[in-house]
């Protein structure tokens, strides 16, 4: 059974830092990963989206990478902002199953 | 192109009663997942339909089912509610072409009591 975890699970840091946003699964046998935000109360936006042949997708500030043989993946925020303030989830699909990571409480303080 | 929609939007519903939620998704996605979200669980996949069938399920009793219709739309059912039904329930859909790329519906907040 796939496993896929987030460390930290809350993470504070000042405004303009840059900060990378961790996710570990287990089975490395995952067809495709994507990267989302969600703010309290609300559903969930979409980052990234990265294919299994793929090692990493740019989007603006965002930057992640996939390492299926380390069994994990790394969201990348360039110069933080308040507005970036959300929780970051995985997610990951092996071909039959869908599965979210555990999530990250990420606060940017002004 | 309009967003994936979920009705109700709120739900307050009494234990041992069943429950429908419906997801229309976005125009040409034929995809559509489902999600439950806990505090305790975080989020967890229920089933996904691809052209009025289950292609694909989670770990969930066989209280949960859905359906989805021809033109795409989505229904989820629990029956028997359980006070640990009470969640946040997103649904998704996903464009034909493989990647199963997510899109993610508001959700419906499910209070059972």
């Amino acid at each position: 059974k796939q496993e896929v975890t987030q460390i930290p699970a809350a993470l504070s840091v000042p405004e303009g830092e840059n900060l990378v946003l961790n996710c570990s699964f287990t089975d490395s046998a995952i067809y495709n990963l994507q990267w989302f935000r969600q703010d309290p109360g609300k559903g969930l936006t979409s980052l990234l989206l990265i294919q299994s042949s793929q090692r990493e997708q740019t989007s603006g500030r965002l930057n992640a990478s996939l390492d299926k043989s380390s069994g994990r993946s790394t969201l990348y925020i360039a110069a933080s902002q308040p507005g970036d303030s959300a929780t970051y989830l995985c997610w990951l699909f092996t071909g039959n199953q869908f599965y979210f990571g555990t999530g990250t409480s990420l606060t940017v303080i002004p | 192109k309009a967003g994936v929609t979920q009705t109700p939007r709120y739900l307050i519903k009494t234990r041992g009663q069943q429950v429908t939620l419906s997801c229309s998704p976005i125009s040409g996605h034929r995809s559509v997942s489902w999600y439950q979200q806990t505090p305790g669980q975080g989020l967890q996949f229920l089933f996904e339909y691809f052209s009025e069938t289950q292609r694909n399920k989670g770990n969930f009793p066989g209280r949960f089912s859905g359906r989805q219709f021809s033109n795409s739309r989505s229904e989820m059912n629990v029956s028997t509610l359980e006070l640990g039904d009470s969640a946040l329930y997103l649904c998704a859909s996903a464009p034909v072409g493989g990647l199963y790329e997510q899109y993610f519906g508001p959700g419906t907040r499910l209070t059972v009591t």
